[in-house]
């Protein structure tokens, strides 16, 4: 079974760029989400999608958008591209979610993005 | 603020001992708990998780989880090298939220 994959793998803009991130989760998968973790610090949420929809959302400003498209996989878009967005972005599926019980969600290797 | 919270080490026990990595949470309503490992430069790799108070047991990894003490352990039994990474634990706040609030990380080093 293949795992969660992320493209691209590194990623190099500089600042006031676009960046797209992509990510295809593991099959049978309906959740995504995206996580960023930057240089020294833990790894912080950023989005969850599940069936299409935008469910959660960290705390991180609007220029941090994505969206998931019907065969579940998902892009991280992030505009006006500010230096400490530098970091490792990592995608994580699930199988969804039901009650209290959150299903384990599973990490893609990541796209390391750098902005100069 | 929700958080959770981990000693960052280096924790270094000898190859064949047992690992303890322990991990609080300030939130009680979290419902679900995670240990992941990650190696340098690597993205995380789920290691366990356990929702329900007491021990849960998959190959030499256990995890312990106490919910009036707001406290979730893993131990790792015969360590070996292959063993040093450093331990990510998360939270879960159930339902709607679904989101991990992640620890920054025990490293573990693992002397042969």
């Amino acid at each position: 079974e293949a795992g969660v994959t992320q493209s691209p793998t590194h990623l190099i803009k500089t600042r006031g760029q676009q960046a797209t991130l992509r990510c295809s989760p593991i099959s049978g998968h309906t959740s995504v989400y995206w996580y960023q973790q930057a240089l020294g610090l833990g790894l912080q949420f950023l989005l969850w999608y599940d069936e299409g929809e935008e469910r959660n959302r960290g705390n991180f400003p609007p220029r941090f958008s994505g969206r998931q498209f019907p065969n579940y996989s998902s892009e991280l878009n992030v505009n006006a591209l500010e230096l400490e967005d530098s970091a490792l972005y990592l995608c994580a599926s699930s199988n969804g979610w039901r009650g209290t019980e959150n299903q384990p969600q599973h990490f893609g290797d990541g796209t390391r993005l750098s902005i100069l | 603020q929700k958080e959770v919270e981990q000693n960052s080490g280096p924790l270094s026990v000898p190859e064949g001992a047992i690992a303890s990595l322990n991990c609080t949470y300030s939130d009680r309503g979290s419902q679900s708990f995670f240990w992941y490992r990650q190696y340098s430069g690597k993205s995380p790799e789920l290691i366990m998780f356990i929702y329900s108070n007491g021990d849960k047991e998959d190959g030499r990894f256990t995890a312990q989880l106490n919910k009036a003490s707001q406290y979730v352990s893993l131990l790792i039994r015969d360590s070996q090298p292959s063993d040093s990474a450093t331990y990510l634990c998360a939270a879960s706040y159930g339902g709607a939220t679904n989101k991990l609030i992640f620890g920054t990380g025990t490293l573990l080093a693992v002397q042969p």
